[in-house]
């Protein structure tokens, strides 16, 4: 099956800092996903972008299917940022099941 | 917006007993999908439905099953519970299984079962 990491695995910011996450996969894809993981458990929906460049507030996403890449901008970190990023996958063959990274450990620190 | 509850945040339960965890999407979503999330092993797909009573196993399905007799329903059931089914429950939808493009995944709040 398709192989998706992350990194860093940890990351530790003081507010105001940038950072960028990446998400590297093995395989072609039909859709990309990032997700932030609050402390109570739940994903929230970040990004869906399968290609290209997206925008929203403070954060950003970048996929070069190409290139199996996509990388996640967070700028002026705030504490409210804290928590855990997953990157998913639909590989090409698998239908619409997400395979998840691992994911990336942030705290942000005032 | 997309909604997709859960029907409980915290649930205690006794080895053994019969489990019922359930999911309801309100957009009409034909895909929905059951995640466990446990430490040092990420996200991983139990069972998921692209249809009303249509199912397929993910890639850990082994003691458990899954109902959906409405579309906006998913139930995931244990059978018997037992102490390594202790974990934190994730429900899934998505609109369309044949749909290529656009097919972003909802999640639920999550359900911390604990098995005792």
């Amino acid at each position: 099956g398709i192989q998706v990491e992350q990194s860093p695995p940890d990351l530790i910011l003081q507010e105001g800092a940038n950072s960028t996450l990446r998400c590297n996969f093995s395989d072609s894809v039909n859709n990309l996903q990032w997700f932030h993981q609050n402390p109570w458990g739940q994903l929230i929906n970040l990004f869906y972008i399968p290609s290209g460049t997206k925008q929203n507030g403070r954060l950003s996403a970048t996929t070069v299917a190409t290139e199996r890449y996509s990388l996640l901008y967070i700028s002026s970190s705030q504490t409210t940022d804290s928590g855990v990023y997953f990157c998913a996958v639909v590989w090409e063959t698998s239908g619409s099941r997400l395979t998840f990274g691992e994911g990336t450990q942030l705290t942000v620190n005032p | 917006d997309v909604k997709v509850t859960q029907s409980s945040r915290y649930l205690v339960k006794r080895t053994g007993e019969k489990v019922f965890l359930e999911c309801v999407q309100d957009m009409d979503h034909e895909n929905m999908f059951w995640y466990r999330q446990d430490p040092g092993l990420g996200l991983r797909l139990i069972y998921f439905s692209y249809d009303v009573k249509m199912k397929e196993k993910g890639d850990i399905p082994e003691g458990y099953s899954v109902s959906r007799e409405k579309k906006e329903r998913f139930s995931l059931i244990l059978e018997s519970a037992s102490t390594n089914q202790t974990s934190m429950y994730l429900c899934a939808s998505s609109l369309c299984y044949l749909q290529s493009s656009y097919n972003e995944q909802f999640f639920g709040p999550g359900t911390r079962l604990t098995v005792l």
